[in-house]
């Protein structure tokens, strides 16, 4: 089994809806992120949570909001869908590997269009 | 603030050719830097990693050297192969993880 799993994969939805990106990991890491990818431009961070009562404003924060609902899930919203939304989401975790510095884990992604 | 920046693609090489990659960074203190690779229809994967200067990072044929004297860290294969056609993410994490950023990505094409 995955160990960053996202739901949904896929996702078309309306200017104005509400939707939400969830995101579940069994690596035991305390570290959360949000990401979203548009060609040519790499991730980009929406939010991340460092645990269950940390969380933090990414760069591309606004229009966006989280919820850390236990240490292994960690959801993403968009209250009020819009076009430029439509991007690529990744969810993230992070831990310590060897007792060094972390390394990122990522799920499959959520390919989400706006209409 | 901490960046990293990449040579543009895509890079379209032939089969058994060698590859490098360049990334360079910005970034305070002594950050640990990746590289990640992204397969069509995928999330990013580690490839490889080094967390002090002049640790090489290697993996399934992809080398990186920290170089610290030249803020860079650039990737190499020698023979690649058509399966290694993917989007390749430079990126760097300092301040504990706190600061964790991704290039924007080199797409590579391997023909056979």
């Amino acid at each position: 089994d995955a160990d960053v799993t996202q739901t949904p994969r896929n996702r078309i939805t309306k200017t104005g809806k509400r939707i939400m990106l969830e995101c579940s990991q069994t690596k035991g890491h305390d570290r959360m992120y949000w990401y979203r990818q548009d060609p040519g431009l790499g991730l980009r961070l929406i939010y991340y949570s460092f645990d269950v009562k940390d969380i933090n404003k990414g760069e591309i924060s606004d229009g966006y909001s989280v919820s850390r609902q236990a240490q292994a899930k960690f959801s993403l919203s968009l209250e009020s869908a819009i076009p430029n939304q439509t991007a690529l989401y990744f969810c993230a975790t992070s831990g310590w590997t060897s007792g060094q510095q972390e390394t990122q884990y990522f799920g499959p992604g959520t390919r989400l269009l706006v209409l | 603030g901490n960046s990293v920046t990449q040579m543009e693609g895509p890079v379209t090489l032939s089969e058994e050719a060698f590859l490098t990659i360049n990334c360079t960074y910005t970034a305070t203190g002594y950050p640990s830097l990746f590289w990640y690779v992204q397969y069509p229809g995928e999330g990013l994967q580690l490839l490889l990693k080094a967390t002090k200067a002049d640790d090489k990072g290697s993996n399934k044929g992809f080398e990186a050297t920290y170089r610290k004297e030249t803020t860079s860290f650039h990737l190499e294969k020698g023979s690649v192969q058509v399966s290694d056609s993917a989007v390749y993410f430079c990126a760097l994490s300092s301040q504990g993880g706190q600061n964790f950023v991704f290039g924007p990505g080199t797409r590579l094409s391997v023909l056979p």
